[in-house]
């Protein structure tokens, strides 16, 4: 199977600050990666898929990018609304694996 | 505007079996896989396993700690989606979501809460 390594597995952050997530892959999965979000007792969210285009409606501060192996999530001026857990998930391959989850948190 | 919504979670014993739901409207739900996601308490999303649509044969694949014991099938004339679990762990405790694609995963449901205890 695919590991998903996310990096960190938490962080501290301020309003306004500029975030980033590391996810890689144990092998090339090309592009074939989703970013979610998911806030406490809530479903996740779709955010991002083929490494980096954004869902509909997701906001323009997040962006994705990387190819292969590694990749990154970012969050280019945090806002209050953004504290949640980020989970990327690749699905070039079965079974299709997630990272950890990367909690961001509130400094 | 798309929604998923997920039933049949409850209490069970280990050893027995249970079926969720996955009722979807607001799409032509034929034409979309659907994929099974569970998240034990205070842990991870992991993917369950998925059905692709009847174009495409409706297949099926699963993670091989489900695999010989869940079982995914839909009905499309009725727009839902099943997870039948049989054979149920202590470690098939979770919140299971349904969501729409594979490979596109747009939408999710909110979720029903499957607890394996004697």
């Amino acid at each position: 199977d695919i590991q998903m390594t996310q990096s960190p597995s938490s962080l501290s952050a301020s309003v306004g600050d500029r975030v980033t997530i590391t996810c890689r892959a144990s092998q090339g999965i090309s592009n074939y990666l989703a970013w979610f979000q998911q806030k406490p007792g809530k479903a996740p969210k779709s955010l991002i898929y083929a490494a980096s285009t954004l869902h509909s409606g997701v906001p323009s501060n997040f962006s994705g990018s990387g190819s292969g192996t590694d990749f990154t999530l970012t969050i280019s001026s945090l806002q209050p609304e953004d504290f949640a857990t980020y989970y990327c998930q690749q699905y070039n391959y079965y079974p299709r694996t997630f990272g950890q989850g990367t909690k961001v948190e509130i400094k | 505007e798309v929604q998923l919504v997920e039933s049949g979670g409850g209490l069970e014993q280990p050893g027995r079996s249970l079926r969720l739901s996955c009722t979807a409207s607001g799409f032509t739900f034929g034409a979309y896989a659907m994929t099974w996601v569970r998240q034990a308490p205070g842990k991870g999303l992991e993917w369950v396993g998925f059905i692709r649509s009847n174009t495409y044969g409706g297949t099926t694949e699963y993670a091989a700690s489900v695999k010989g014991r869940f079982s995914i099938s839909r009905d499309d004339s009725k727009s839902i989606a099943y997870l039948q679990m049989n054979s149920l762990k202590t470690e098939d405790t979770a919140v299971y979501y349904c969501t729409r694609g594979d490979t596109f995963v747009t939408h999710w449901g909110q979720g029903t809460l499957v607890t394996v205890s004697s």
